[in-house]
């Protein structure tokens, strides 16, 4: 299970980090990623992190942009951002990455709006 | 505009079969496993089928997910298949695979799949 801190009303230029609290399932084991929906608009990946190490890569489009990181001692990811854009208004997922399925296990999703 | 090409709509009356196809490269689907997601209306995406076959897409299900739907792959494009549709199939559906180029997941643009 992955569960989501809750939605984030944010200025333009603020920092913000939203967490991915999972459990039922070894944490180190899985890659854990983080995907952006836009409003009214398709599913992008953003990055992932491989929390027994904090290996982590990023889509060409986020790298910079973003920071991702996770927490073994409290199986938790985030996604961190120093100063976000009204640009950042989305919905973004934690999503474990299963290596024989997929996208497998999907958290709820939060919500940020980021409005001057 | 995403590397991974669908219809941005497709639609069907109940008990009918539709098929949505996602077209891509050599670098993403021509050359790994392709997987579909099923988001329904306000809610997080789900995995809906994932493939361990690199040349043919063969469909594989999660448990809970109905047999009606099917995948497969030939070179560069992919295909859902839902046959028997039913209205609680009306949904967003989204087709993914790592791209060798890019150095990273991609998913299609998304089809909005509406049950007349």
């Amino acid at each position: 299970q992955l569960v989501q801190s809750g939605a984030e009303v944010r200025r333009p230029g603020e920092s913000l980090r939203i967490s991915c609290k999972t459990s039922g399932y070894s944490f180190t084991n899985y890659w854990v990623g983080w995907v952006r929906q836009m409003p009214g608009r398709g599913l992008e990946w953003m990055g992932i992190v491989h929390p027994s190490d904090s290996d982590t890569r990023y889509s060409p489009s986020f790298r910079g942009q973003v920071t991702i990181s996770a927490d073994k001692s409290i199986t938790t990811a985030y996604l961190h951002w120093s100063r976000v854009e009204a640009s950042d208004t989305a919905i973004y997922y934690c999503v474990r990455r299963n290596s024989a399925y997929g996208w497998d296990n999907w958290g709820q999703g939060t919500l940020l709006t980021v409005s001057s | 505009q995403s590397a991974l090409t669908q219809p941005p709509s497709a639609s069907g009356t109940p008990g009918q079969r539709v098929t949505i196809s996602c077209s891509g490269s050599t670098s993403n689907i021509g050359s790994n496993t392709v997987n579909w997601y099923q988001q329904l209306p306000g809610t997080a995406p789900k995995l809906l089928i994932y493939s361990n076959d690199l040349i043919y897409g063969s469909n594989q299900r999660p448990s809970g997910v109905p047999g009606r739907f099917s995948g497969s792959k030939s070179g560069t494009s992919a295909s859902l298949a839902i046959s028997g549709l039913q209205s609680e199939d009306e949904a967003d559906y989204y087709c993914e695979a790592w791209d060798d180029s890019l150095n990273a997941w991609l998913f299609g643009g998304g089809t909005r799949l509406t049950v007349l």
